[in-house]
């Protein structure tokens, strides 16, 4: 078992351009998170998804955010026309479906974006 | 607004020092989780906690959820250098997948 990944590592863009990141979650699980997290805070919850379907959507994602699953397994995350406010460690999670108090998340390493 | 705080915010112990994390909310929670996070990593999850009243224990690390489920604690006895990292605590409520990150203490442990 490889654990989740996420694809790429860093990224470094400039302010306006579009970016998309990957993340691979653990081959069974069929529930996918995505937080941003901030230097020195704890993860702010973005979204997640049960299967291919996006059950909840945080205020803080913006229009300029989007994020899909298409086929259940791997999920996208896009910033359109990003801000330097955008600059964040974006982390990915995936766990098994279990009753509300199981569901244990495992992470990736995480994508850390600057907007230049 | 659900928020989760947790104290201190930052610890500083000799190694061999006992030290406890707090981390409190006034909403209740289904669950609660603690995680340990290095710097440029993902947070790894330690334990997760249900039952109100619950005590877990892993190796010298010891976590309490609170009787109305509102609040948890970890607790490291004889700390070393290897505990330092950025503790987090992370809520679900019930009937949500959704899940509240605490605002985190970071601990360094002193050789």
């Amino acid at each position: 078992d490889t654990g989740v990944s996420q694809d790429p590592r860093h990224k470094i863009t400039k302010r306006g351009q579009n970016v998309t990141f990957r993340c691979d979650p653990i081959s069974e699980h069929n529930r996918l998170y995505w937080y941003r997290q901030t230097l020195g805070q704890g993860p702010e919850f973005l979204t997640y998804f049960q299967n291919e379907a996006q059950l909840e959507k945080s205020r803080l994602l913006s229009d300029r955010f989007s994020a899909e699953r298409p086929k259940g397994s791997f999920s996208t995350l896009e910033i359109q026309r990003t801000e330097q406010g955008d600059s964040a460690m974006y982390l990915c999670a995936s766990s098994l479906v279990g009753g509300p108090g199981y569901n244990e998340q495992f992470f990736g390493p995480g994508t850390r974006l600057t907007v230049l | 607004t659900q928020l989760l705080e947790q104290s201190p915010q930052f610890l500083s112990i000799q190694e061999g020092e006992n030290l406890t994390v707090y981390c409190n909310s006034s909403s209740v929670f289904s669950s609660l989780q603690w995680y340990r996070q290095e710097p440029g990593e993902g947070p790894v999850l330690l334990v997760t906690v249900v039952t109100g009243g619950e005590v877990k224990k892993l190796k010298r690390l010891t976590f309490q959820f609170g009787d109305a489920r509102k609040d948890s604690s970890l607790h490291i006895t004889a700390a070393q250098p290897g505990d330092t990292g950025l503790y987090l605590c992370a809520g679900a409520a019930s009937g949500t997948y959704k899940y509240i990150f605490g605002t985190g203490t970071r601990l360094k442990v002193l050789a």
